[in-house]
């Protein structure tokens, strides 16, 4: 069945240091959906991106969806203890728009 | 605008009871779905409503149900409850448009069967 994939589960990182997490289905996705969950909170959208190639940025997060609309990847640049939680990526089912498919999360933990 | 709020938020049940929860979403959202979150599986979505009907389903048996009401507020039930049903149970709602499906969800209800 339709899959969607994130690696790495978990990252550890030195504030200050980079991470990136990557997000990759077993079909073409419509768009892709990114968003981020606090330890002991709730899913909180990030960005959702449409077009092959597109790429957007939110301060230091960098979106990115790929050519062939199966992968995408989150980087952050130089972190900062408020980023610590999961960071999910999730696309529609075949076609289905209003049923999301959602990979298992990265899990980011970032020593001060 | 208030957000999605979620009752309860803690619930205790034992194997074999049935459980109800609420949700109710954020003003002028007509879309609800429920998703299932425990930490081997991640975010599974059950089912969605919209405008009092169930337009999209998960997979999942049918020990889960849910119904909407005219004012969008949605209730989820799980019959017969099993050990492996216990989870963070969250609630999204959307507003309607074309292409772009933001969710917004609710802070969860803890279940766990005992």
């Amino acid at each position: 069945g339709q899959q969607v994939m994130q690696i790495p589960q978990y990252q550890h990182v030195q504030e200050g240091e980079d991470f990136t997490t990557y997000c990759n289905s077993s079909t073409t996705l419509s768009n892709i959906q990114w968003y981020k969950q606090r330890p002991g909170g709730h899913p909180v959208f990030l960005i959702q991106l449409v077009k092959s190639g597109e790429v957007k940025k939110q301060k230091r997060l960098t979106f990115q969806f790929g050519e062939a609309k199966k992968n995408s990847s989150l980087h952050i640049t130089a972190t900062q203890t408020t980023d610590v939680g999961t960071y999910f990526c999730a696309g529609p089912y075949a076609g289905n728009n209003r049923k999301l498919i959602w990979g298992l999360g990265t899990s980011l933990a970032v020593n001060p | 605008k208030a957000g999605v709020t979620q009752t309860p938020r803690y619930l205790i049940k034992t194997r074999g009871q049935q459980v109800t929860l609420s949700c109710s979403p954020i003003s002028g959202h007509r879309s609800v779905s429920w998703y299932q979150q425990t930490p081997g599986q991640g975010l599974q979505f059950l089912f969605e409503y919209f405008s009092e009907t169930q337009r999209n389903k998960g997979n999942f048996p049918g020990r889960f149900s849910g119904r909407q009401f005219s004012n969008s507020r949605s209730e989820m039930n799980v019959s017969t409850l099993e050990l492996g049903d216990s989870a963070l149970y969250l609630c999204a709602s959307s507003a309607e448009r074309s292409s772009y499906n933001e969710q917004f969800f609710g802070p969860g209800t803890r279940l766990t069967v005992l």
